[in-house]
């Protein structure tokens, strides 16, 4: 079991569809990602929220968009996505008080394919 | 930018220590942490070394650290079927505390 809860496991959606992806951690972290994750590659970053506020945008395309509703929660929105945005979505987060690099803590992701 | 890479393919008989290495090239990485993943699973954070320590154990878990060459390694003792997996290096560079760089991976199979 991890601390960071990811919803859904799968999502199968067209290129047409608007779904969201979900995060929730109660581990009382402050800074909240979002990586994608091909096939035998490793987690690429997206998104950074630092106390709620995005602090990182890896030059994501629009048809992603992320929000952070409070310091538990972070949700992906997706639109109009295309069949190589295809992948595995980690959620993270971290503690990044005090100067100290907390290490990141992963969800199990949320497997999408998009028809 | 910063680069850390790592061997892809790791076989070993069950019993046997594993272990794993990793180069990295920003030396003014702060952590450095190793991750596993299991098929379909996300990352499970395994252990981490702060740059100022050069060895760090954890049960079976190893981590030596040569910031000189800048070379990280995870030594899995008692390798078991278990512990097959992808293993990720990542590092946090000094000042960037939210952007970790993960390695390329390296596929560990353990054969009984």
């Amino acid at each position: 079991d991890t601390e960071v809860t990811q919803t859904p496991k799968h999502l199968v959606m067209g290129m047409t569809n608007k779904k969201s992806l979900k995060c929730e951690q109660h581990m009382g972290h402050r800074a909240m990602y979002w990586y994608k994750q091909k096939a035998k590659k490793p987690p690429e970053l997206m998104f950074v929220y630092s106390y709620e506020k995005l602090s990182i945008n890896e030059s994501v395309p629009s048809r992603f968009s992320p929000e952070c509703p409070n310091s538990s929660l972070l949700n992906l929105h997706l639109h109009a996505l295309q069949p190589e945005d295809s992948a595995l979505y980690l959620c993270a987060s971290s503690q990044p008080d005090r100067g100290n690099n907390q290490p990141q803590h992963f969800g199990d992701g949320t497997r999408l394919s998009i028809l | 930018g910063e680069d850390v890479e790592q061997s892809l393919f790791l076989s070993v008989r069950e019993g046997d220590s594993s272990v794993i290495n990793c180069t990295y090239t920003d030396s003014s990485s702060t952590y450095l942490y190793w991750y596993k993943q299991e098929p379909g699973a996300g990352l499970q954070l395994l252990t981490y070394i702060f740059s100022n320590m050069d060895m760090k154990q954890d049960q079976r878990l190893t981590v030596l650290l040569n910031k000189k060459d800048k070379h990280l390694s995870l030594r899995i003792a008692d390798t078991q079927t278990g512990d097959s997996a992808i293993y990720f290096c990542a590092e946090t560079p000094s000042g960037g505390y939210q952007k970790v760089t993960f390695g390329t991976g390296t596929k560990l199979q353990v054969i009984p």
